[in-house]
Order: structure tokens, then sequence, then C-alpha cells
């Protein structure tokens, strides 16, 4: 079992549509969790990390529930400069604090 | 403040030669972080030094793999001899603390294509 699981992709999306990501993580030790965004041939930058309280920034909500092991990432009204691939990342201190990474959700959002 | 510098951007190689790549982390972050990325996937740690030292290398294929960072400052990482699986995107990242607590920066990356 991969330690971070997403929703296989793509996602191909009209603008202003809303779209939920949903990733799993494996280590119940895992501490400090993020979304991470990567533009084509670039490296990946930090969207926004994730809190217990679920976390706004504008058009982006983050929601963690630590029971289920679950993260999501909601985008509403999705802008063609959303498009990217989504990478649910988790830290865990037991091991070393060294990033998690999933596999990424490739996201197109069309005109 | 000046990013993560890695060099070369790009590099082709055939099977069985040797590659080296350069990072130069961000200024003061002691974690230094090596990444593999094979397009398709999110990047995979391959080694992690905090100053100088190794803190994990587990998923470091040390058969061909190797890196160092001797004065705690760049790194290198070289692969002998390259595997044509060994095309990937590979990523440096440096952060202040071992924890990561103050975030991660990464790197352009360097993409490399073994022919």
């Amino acid at each position: 079992r991969k330690e971070v699981e997403q929703d296989p992709g793509p996602f191909n999306v009209p603008e202003g549509a809303t779209v939920a990501f949903n990733c799993t993580y494996s280590n119940s030790a895992s501490q400090s969790f993020f979304w991470y965004r990567q533009d084509c041939r670039k490296e990946p930058k930090l969207l926004m990390s994730v809190y217990s309280s679920g976390n706004e920034d504008g058009r982006f909500t983050a929601q963690l529930n630590r029971a289920s092991q679950y993260i999501s990432l909601l985008i509403r009204d999705s802008k063609l400069s959303d498009s990217a691939t989504y990478l649910c990342v988790v830290i865990a201190y037991n091991q070393g604090g060294k990033l998690i990474f999933g596999q990424g959700t490739e996201l197109s959002v069309k005109p | 403040e000046a990013g993560v510098a890695q060099s070369p951007r790009y590099k082709i190689i055939e099977k069985r030669q040797s590659v080296a790549f350069w990072c130069n982390p961000i200024s003061g972050h002691a974690t230094l972080y090596w990444y593999q990325q094979i397009l398709g996937q999110g990047p995979k740690l391959l080694i992690q030094f905090q100053n100088n030292g190794v803190v994990d290398d587990s998923q470091l294929p040390k058969d061909r793999f190797s890196a160092e960072r001797l004065k705690g400052v760049d790194s290198t990482l070289k692969i002998q001899p390259a595997k044509l699986e060994d095309s990937a995107v590979y990523l440096c990242a440096s952060s202040l603390d071992i924890q990561g607590t103050r975030g991660y920066t990464f790197g352009s990356g360097t993409r490399l294509t073994v022919v």
C-alpha cells in the first residue's frame, strides 16, 4: 500500500466548476499535511497547509480528517490558471521530517 | 532571497554512462533533500542530509547512486552507471530545520533522459 494515495486523474472541468480532490495516508503518525501545486515541467510549490479545523484560502478549501486519515482539497469557481497537478503531501516526524508525496492528480480547466 | 539552485537543467546520456547533478540550497538551510520524480508520479525521496550528515538514504539505490554534502552546503548526486529507468526529474529541496516547520523550497530540477 502506498503511503499517500490520491484520486487518479486527470480531471477535466469547465471554467467556473467546483472540483474536489481526495487523498488518504497510511501512517497514523503523520503530523503535518499540505497540498502542493506542480505546473508542467516546473517544481512543486506549496499551495496550502492543511489544518485539523479545516482552512480556506480564497477559492481553495482544505480539510483534514485524522480519524479517517483523509485529506481533501476543494477548488471553487475554477479558472484556466488552476490547470496543474495537485500533490497531496504528508510529513511524519517519526520518519525524519521528510515530505511524502502522493502521485498527484492532474486538473485541466477548459474554457 | 535566492532560491535553491540546480544544474544542469537538462541532461541526456546513454545507458551505462555516468552523470552528476549539483545543488546549492538556500543560504542557512541546514536540511537538504534529493527527490526523484518519474513522469506521472509524485516525487520520491532519495536522500536527506542534515548539515553534512545523512539522515535518511533508505530509498537510494546505493549500487549506482551516491550523494555527498561535504561542507554542509552544496550537494552533488551521482549516478554510475545509469539505466534507462533512471530517466526522471531530480529535484533538490532545502529547509531551515529538519522538521521542515518553516517550509521547504524546491529547485527547478534536472531533467535526465537516459537513452
